[in-house]
């Protein structure tokens, strides 16, 4: 069955600290991956995603995710966050069907 | 640029009663897509609909009925709400389903839905 696990419920990071949130999925084929953040109050918006090519993909507002498939993983990083970057995060894996990770939320104090 | 547009934003049932979340998308996208979202919970699939004419269940399907009326519009029904149906409901939409490349799923806004 496909999976995504997201290691960690709740992030509380000082602003201008980096950021590493943890993505693993089980499939046995190909995916696509992606992180989605969703800001209070907001629907999800897509960050970044990985087809093919560079496991390392660059998104919006400074974030980045390396897809490494000997791990199944698709970490989601930032080298220094802002207060603005407060919101919940989501990975997700479309293999079979497009299934998503039970999200972490990030808390960014000024 | 509309997107994916779902209505009611808000929407308080008592149990037992029936209601129904529109969505309609102007992307021209052939796969649609109903998802709850509950707390620790992430996104569930509750029905998607690969192409027009065509509906599936998803991971929690029991409780809902869709209909995929065009290729634009695509409904959610709850026939008899129960509290535990109390969720957020997301609509969205890509250009197909499964891993092709391209197949990023688009959002709509979302429906608060309380079941008292």
């Amino acid at each position: 069955a496909q999976s995504v696990s997201q290691h960690n419920h709740h992030v509380i990071l000082s602003e201008a600290a980096s950021l590493e949130l943890g993505c693993n999925y089980s499939y046995g084929g190909t995916v696509n991956l992606f992180w989605y953040v969703q800001y209070p109050g907001q629907h999800l918006q897509l960050l970044l995603k990985y087809f093919s090519g560079d496991p390392l993909v660059k998104g919006i507002k400074g974030f980045e995710a390396e897809f490494i498939k000997s791990k199944f993983s698709f970490n989601l990083r930032k080298p220094s966050v802002q207060w603005s970057d407060t919101a919940e995060y989501f990975c997700a894996v479309n293999g079979y069907d497009m299934r998503f990770g039970a999200g972490t939320r990030l808390t960014v104090k000024p | 640029n509309a997107g994916v547009t779902q209505t009611p934003k808000f929407q308080v049932l008592k149990t037992g009663q029936s209601m129904t979340l529109q969505c309609a998308q102007d992307m021209n996208h052939n796969s649609m897509y109903w998802y709850r979202q509950d707390p620790g919970m992430g996104l569930r699939l509750i029905y998607y609909s690969a192409s027009e004419g065509t509906t599936d269940k998803g991971e929690v399907p029991n409780g809902y009925n869709v209909s995929r009326l065009n290729k634009r519009e695509f409904s959610l029904r709850l026939e008899s709400a129960a509290p535990s149906q109390t969720s957020v409901y997301f609509c969205a939409s890509s250009e197909r389903r499964g891993h092709n490349s391209g197949n990023t799923i688009y959002f709509g806004e979302g429906s608060w839905l309380t079941v008292v």
